[in-house]
């Protein structure tokens, strides 16, 4: 089946550091999707990316989906303490409504 | 606009019985999806329903079972519980089509005993 590969899997960084996480796959995605979970929350997405080579921005976050629609990544700048969470890509292919999940980086920001 | 609902927040069962849980979606989203959450699995796709028909089903057994009802508000049912079954229930719900990214709420956890 497919799978994400997200790395690191951890980070721990002092407050004002930028911060880059990636997913690859093992198969092509139409949709990559990134979301954030703060403890005892469900998921809550950050970016939505529809194209190959689309680069997006929600803010302090930028995103892109890559040229060959099997990989993606996010990057913070600027981190905050309240950036703290653990973010999750998420790949999505074809009339297939379900979305295949990477393990998480989970992020420290220390202030 | 209110987010995904999903009741109840917190739930401790014992192993054999059976438990349901309910999803109260967006209004105006049509898709409602199930997925289960632990530490060791990550994030694992149950089913996902639209209009009130189960379109795609995950790698579970049959004891993962789902409805979804005309209102488009959804629940799922685990018949026979085990202790492997103990983990954060997650309800997402999207509009329909591909360019409909899922919006989840805060889950149920679910402990077996």
């Amino acid at each position: 089946g497919q799978q994400l590969n997200q790395s690191p899997q951890s980070m721990f960084i002092q407050e004002g550091e930028d911060v880059s996480m990636n997913c690859t796959s093992s198969s092509i995605f139409n949709t990559w999707l990134w979301y954030k979970q703060d403890p005892g929350e469900g998921p809550v997405l950050l970016i939505a990316l529809y194209k190959a080579g689309e680069l997006t921005s929600n803010g302090r976050l930028t995103a892109q989906f890559g040229i060959t629609r099997k990989d993606s990544f996010l990057n913070i700048s600027a981190s905050i303490p309240s950036d703290v969470g653990i973010y999750f890509c998420a790949g999505q292919g074809g009339s297939n409504y379900k979305l295949t999940f990477g393990k998480g980086t989970l992020l420290t920001v220390n202030p | 606009k209110a987010g995904v609902t999903q009741t109840p927040r917190y739930l401790i069962k014992t192993r054999g019985q059976q438990v349901t849980l309910s999803c109260s979606p967006i209004s105006g989203h049509r898709s409602v999806s199930w997925y289960q959450q632990t530490p060791g699995q990550g994030l694992q796709f149950l089913f996902e329903y639209f209009s009130e028909t189960q379109r795609n089903k995950g790698n579970f057994p049959g004891r993962f079972s789902g409805r979804q009802f005309s209102n488009s508000r959804s629940e799922m049912n685990v018949s026979t519980l085990e202790l492997g079954d103990s983990a954060l229930y997650l309800c997402a719900s999207s509009l329909v089509g591909e360019m409909s990214p899922l919006h989840f709420g805060n889950g149920t956890r679910l402990t077996v005993t």
